[in-house]
């Protein structure tokens, strides 16, 4: 059973350019989850999805972010016009239910680098 | 604010000894929860404790909780190299709360051979 597969591992992007960031949770997974970790810290939530609906997206940035779950394919996580602040790894975790009752299982992130 | 904070921030012992790190939250949990994350890698999840549970053991891992003083600890026995890493506490609020996990800032384990 595959884990949670996120491309891709490591993007470089200029200052005004876009950057998108895939994630496919583990089969029979319908929650996910994207995190931002900026170096040396903690990860800090951003937004979790179900298929086709964003349940909560209070930790998302009011401009240039949005993210997705179609009914078919991964999860995108996509930052419009990104600046060199957006530089940090991009994690994706799902769950096969709604969390408060088990763990979440990490992929191995996506390191976005903004020139 | 981030929910959880940990101290020590980083932490250097010796192989076969014992790592103790901590946790403080300051909302009502469901649950606890500690990840391990190797660097440049992605979180892996260790150890989940419920907020009825006071402590819980897996292998070398013992964790416990207080919730009236809304703390956690996370104990390694007998450390190796291989547990060299970042530990993490996670946690997650009620239902009616939302279904996000929240993250503290992570103890750095050394450990030396």
């Amino acid at each position: 059973n595959a884990g949670v597969m996120q491309n891709p591992r490591h993007l470089v992007r200029r200052r005004g350019q876009e950057a998108r960031l895939r994630c496919s949770p583990m089969k029979g997974h319908s929650h996910v989850y994207w995190y931002r970790q900026l170096p040396e810290e903690g990860l800090k939530f951003m937004v979790y999805l179900q298929k086709e609906n964003i349940i909560d997206e209070s930790g998302m940035p009011k401009e240039r972010f949005s993210a997705e779950f179609p009914k078919e394919g991964p999860s995108i996580l996509r930052i419009q016009q990104v600046v060199r602040g957006d530089s940090a790894a991009y994690f994706c975790a799902s769950s096969p239910r709604l969390l408060g009752t088990g763990e979440l299982f990490f992929g191995e992130g996506s390191r976005l680098t903004v020139l | 604010s981030q929910q959880g904070e940990e101290d020590p921030q980083a932490l250097s012992i010796q192989e076969g000894e014992n790592a103790t790190m901590n946790c403080s939250y300051k909302t009502s949990i469901n649950n606890l929860q500690w990840y391990r994350q190797n660097s440049g890698r992605g979180l892996v999840h260790l150890i989940l404790i419920r907020s009825n549970e006071r402590e819980k053991h897996s292998g070398r891992l013992r964790v416990t909780l207080d919730t009236s003083k809304k703390s956690s600890s996370l104990l390694i026995t007998a450390s190796r190299a291989a547990d060299t890493a970042s530990y993490f506490c996670a946690t997650a609020g009620p239902y009616n709360q939302g279904g996000k996990l929240i993250f503290g800032q992570g103890t750095e384990l050394s450990v030396k051979p």
